[in-house]
């Protein structure tokens, strides 16, 4: 049930866009996503409700395909406060995990000056 | 104005002790949630709590029990701590009963280390 992101890994130069994919094997109602410092704590970025559905938050957007379970998370021309683990969180249409989020494993995101 | 907060930030303790974790969130939210972050950095759910009643419990050893004094609150206790309890674990409030349409605001964590 666990949703794979990828890639795992990712290091960009300041300025450069990313991309940051969240697959289910599951339907999906919703795709959270949060950004994660070193030795700080998850912080929300966005939530993605409905199939199609697309959000920005400053040069961070995320798209949601409800048809094909997948979500991408989108940074563009990306600053050096973008570092950090990007992890989706997966809220599954139909039953399973109890009414919780189901985190992928996360994407480690650097940004190189 | 600290959202959730939780206490200690750091906890070192031996094989085979009691400890406790607590936290508490000043946004009015309706449910409360322990994670567990691993090594790995693998976000796992423990527990959560949704107006002092424990709504959805998985599978986590026994001897890890939440208590929740009122909605504001909701404390972790471990018993016969083991040296795979190490870990960073993570307190959360959402608005309304399932995270599914609603953020998860964390605390800041406590880095648990068993020797």
């Amino acid at each position: 049930q666990q949703p794979v992101q990828s890639p795992q890994a990712v290091i960009l130069r300041e300025g450069e866009d990313a991309v940051i994919n969240c697959s289910s094997s599951k339907a999906l109602y919703s795709v959270h996503w949060y950004r994660q410092k070193h030795g700080e704590a998850p912080v929300f970025l966005m939530i993605l409700l409905k199939g199609g559905e697309q959000k920005g938050h400053e040069k961070i957007s995320a798209s949601f395909n409800e048809k094909k379970q997948q979500s991408s998370l989108y940074l563009t021309a990306s600053q050096l406060s973008y570092s950090g683990t990007y992890f989706c969180g997966t809220g599954l249409l139909y039953g399973g995990s109890q009414g919780n989020l189901i985190f992928g494993k996360g994407t480690k995101l650097s940004v190189k000056p | 104005d600290t959202a959730v907060s939780q206490t200690p930030k750091y906890l070192v303790t031996q094989m085979g002790n009691d400890k406790s974790i607590k936290c508490e969130q000043n946004l009015g939210h309706d449910t409360m949630y322990w994670y567990k972050q691993d090594s790995k950095k693998f976000l796992k759910i423990m527990f959560s709590y949704n107006n002092k009643e424990l709504i959805i419990n998985e599978t986590v050893p026994n001897r890890f029990s939440p208590k929740s004094p009122d909605k504001a609150h909701l404390n972790l206790h471990i018993n016969s701590l083991e040296l795979g309890d190490s870990a960073v674990y993570f307190c959360a409030s959402s608005q309304e009963g399932t995270p599914y349409n609603s953020p998860l605001h964390f605390g800041n964590g406590t880095r648990l280390t068993v020797t």
